[in-house]
């Protein structure tokens, strides 16, 4: 059965620092998302991507992070410089059309230290 | 916009017994409703979703409930085993915005 995957599974990082988290959505799916989850605490919604661009992205997703489609198969996320409070673990999800059956990736620990 | 709320953070259950799980919704344009199962270390997987012009659903031992008028819907489990304890989230969104809005989750603990 398909399937997201992300890479890495878990990375750490100073503050201040850039990373890019990697998701290899779902081959015949249309729209992408970010999600992130700071432990303990509920899944909160970052961007959505469709055609290649932004659809809709929340107030967390401020200047500092950005989403690329860069080779048609992968779905980045990068975080320009790394704050301490941008530590959770970001998800990746995917959808065959539009806002239904979301299907999400394991998911990449962000270790902000 | 959307808010979700959930009922409980946590429920415990014997091995065998049914759980319910309820989760409330602001919006009354939301019309489709998922329920995820995050497993430890693991990302969410839905495990059933319902959409707004159908009250009920089931899918073997796990069936969702919608309640239009009182806004809300529930997520049923029979026949609890040990593998069914994770955190369970539920989620609303209309069909007019993307995104998922999520509920806080509610940790089942199912005990042998």
């Amino acid at each position: 059965e398909p399937e997201v995957t992300q890479t890495p599974s878990h990375q750490v990082t100073q503050m201040g620092q850039e990373v890019i988290l990697r998701c290899v959505p779902i081959s015949n799916h249309l729209y992408f998302y970010w999600y992130r989850q700071i432990l303990g605490q509920k899944v909160e919604f970052l961007v959505s991507f469709y055609n290649n661009e932004i659809s809709e992205k929340s107030e967390i997703f401020d200047d500092q992070f950005s989403v690329e489609r860069p080779d048609g198969s992968n779905f980045t996320l990068k975080i320009r410089s790394t704050k301490l409070e941008d530590s959770a673990m970001y998800f990746c999800a995917s959808s065959p059309d539009r806002a239904h059956e979301q299907f999400f990736g394991p998911g990449t620990r962000l270790t902000v230290l | 916009g959307e808010s979700v709320g959930l009922h409980l953070p946590t429920l415990s259950v014997q091995e065998g017994d049914s759980a319910v799980i309820k989760c409330t919704y602001s919006d009354s344009a939301s019309n489709y409703f998922p329920w995820y199962k995050q497993e430890l270390g693991k990302g969410p997987q839905l495990i059933i979703d319902i959409r707004s012009n159908v009250g009920e659903k089931k899918d073997q031992r796990i069936a969702v409930t919608l309640n239009k008028t009182a806004k809300h819907f529930s997520l049923h489990i029979t026949e609890t085993q040990p593998e069914d304890s994770a955190v369970y989230f539920c989620a609303a969104i209309d069909s007019g915005n993307t995104p998922l809005v999520f509920g806080k989750g509610t940790r089942l603990s199912v005990i042998a």
